[in-house]
């Protein structure tokens, strides 16, 4: 079956715009996860959505949110961007809670964001 | 909250050579994983495996949980195995993420 996917693959944005992300889970799956990856902070979580339900939110500004549709499918969106947003941004996909005993969590190609 | 650590930081093999890649976790887990970042930035999935151990061809890994500690196998190694290499935990409760350890570099050259 087909795995996580995230679009767009790349794309480059201006200071002080905004952007969203999209990720489809894998079929069947409730929860969707998303992470930050740079190079000074390696991977860091920003959220998690488990049924259209926000349960866990990382330590980062108010200027990234996230929402989860009733078909899983999940976007985030991180608004007046900034230099420091240029990172690999990750989404993950679980069929249970994410992090739960016994749920494999699989991650998709990545979204590369750069911040000019 | 958990910490992970991976160890070491950095690893250069020739082809053909075996290793041991290691990550200690500060408290007790329900779910750790091991991920290689393939050079497009994607995690792939090695190995789900909370305790005890598994081996999935040239790859095996071993958790000691009561020692808060896992070991990553890599035998016979081949450049497509260069990478990073990542372990990543959870402690269970209500956190419903992965704490991510800083991972090993990997470089197999020929």
């Amino acid at each position: 079956k087909a795995g996580v996917t995230q679009t767009p693959r790349y794309l480059i944005k201006t200071r002080g715009q905004q952007v969203t992300l999209s990720c489809s889970p894998i079929s069947g799956h409730r929860s969707v996860s998303w992470y930050q990856q740079t190079p000074g902070q390696g991977l860091q979580f920003l959220f998690e959505y488990f049924s259209e339900t926000q349960r866990n939110k990382g330590n980062f500004p108010g200027r990234f949110s996230g929402r989860q549709f009733s078909n899983s499918r999940s976007e985030m969106n991180v608004s007046t961007l900034e230099l420091g947003d240029s990172a690999l941004y990750l989404c993950a996909s679980s069929f249970g809670s994410a992090g739960g005993s016994g749920n494999t969590i699989y991650f998709g190609e990545g979204s590369w964001l750069t911040v000019v | 909250g958990i910490q992970v650590e991976q160890s070491p930081p950095d690893l250069i093999l020739q082809e053909g050579a075996n290793s041991t890649l290691r990550c200690n976790f500060s408290d007790s887990v329900n779910n750790l994983q091991w991920f290689h970042q393939n050079p497009w930035g994607q995690l792939i999935n090695l190995f789900y495996i909370p305790s005890g151990t598994k081996q999935n061809g040239r790859l095996s890994a071993t958790t000691v949980a009561t020692e808060r500690y896992s070991l990553l196998y890599i035998s016979s190694s081949q450049t497509t195995d260069s990478g990073v290499y990542f372990c990543a935990v959870d402690s269970g409760g209500s956190n419903y993420k992965l704490t991510f350890g800083k991972g090993t570099l990997l470089t197999v050259n020929p």
